[in-house]
């Protein structure tokens, strides 16, 4: 079955700085990755997918992320975080039903 | 277009009271997701329909929990009786296929914040 975990629950970062978000992948099949953004209070958005194609791939705000299919990894890296890069972030895979199965979350919060 | 709208965003009820969220899909979108958000569960996958037909239903808990789409624009979510436990975020979600299967994406709306009694 495909699962998915996220290594850190929260990543304390300072405004400007670098941050990586991470991501490891359990499936035994063709894989599809998403991360996806939750603000507070409000629904979730997407960041970013990989479907398939170049490994590394550009989402919105700022935000990369790049397939490992050895490491089996799906890291999220941003250069420069600002303070509203605050939020829930969440990695996801897609199983072989189609279903979005999501990791448990990593809280970014980002201070000046 | 609005995006996914859920209604209402709030609900306090007490417990054994019957409940029901309410969801406006994206105009043709053909999927409809709901989700459950808990700090001890994360993120759930409850049931999704396509093209107003229910296709997986595991994710319901138990049989208190129910959901219909009557048509492509609307769907609700149902707890009867409610229980504590079942305090959560409930979040919608629409998409014009399975994530994955096409190049579309799941589209959320703002959730409803349940709280039981």
């Amino acid at each position: 079955a495909q699962s998915v975990t996220q290594l850190d629950s929260q990543v304390p970062v300072f405004e400007e700085a670098p941050v990586e978000l991470r991501c490891n992948y359990s499936s035994s099949v063709s894989v599809y990755l998403f991360w996806y953004v939750q603000y507070p209070n409000q629904g979730l958005q997407l960041l970013l997918k990989y479907l398939s194609g170049s490994t590394l791939v550009k989402g919105i705000n700022g935000f990369e992320a790049e397939f490992n299919k050895s490491q089996t990894s799906f890291h999220l890296r941003k250069p420069s975080v600002h303070i509203s890069d605050t939020a829930e972030y969440f990695c996801a895979i897609v199983n072989q039903g189609g279903k979005l199965i999501f990791g448990q979350g990593t809280e970014l919060s980002v201070k000046p | 277009d609005a995006g996914v709208i859920q209604s209402p965003r709030h609900e306090v009820t007490e417990m054994g009271q019957e409940v029901t969220l309410r969801c406006k899909p994206i105009s043709g979108h053909d999927y409809l997701f709901w989700y459950r958000q808990t700090m001890m569960r994360g993120l759930e996958l409850l049931i999704y329909f396509n093209n107003n037909v229910p296709i997986d239903d595991s994710g319901m808990p138990e049989d208190r929990f129910s959901a219909k789409m009557p048509n492509a624009s609307f769907s609700t979510l149902k707890i009867q009786p409610s229980e504590p436990r079942d305090s959560a975020v409930y979040f919608c979600a629409s998409s014009f296929g399975l994530a994955g299967l096409t190049t579309d994406t799941q589209y959320f709306g703002p959730g409803t914040r349940l709280t039981v009694l």
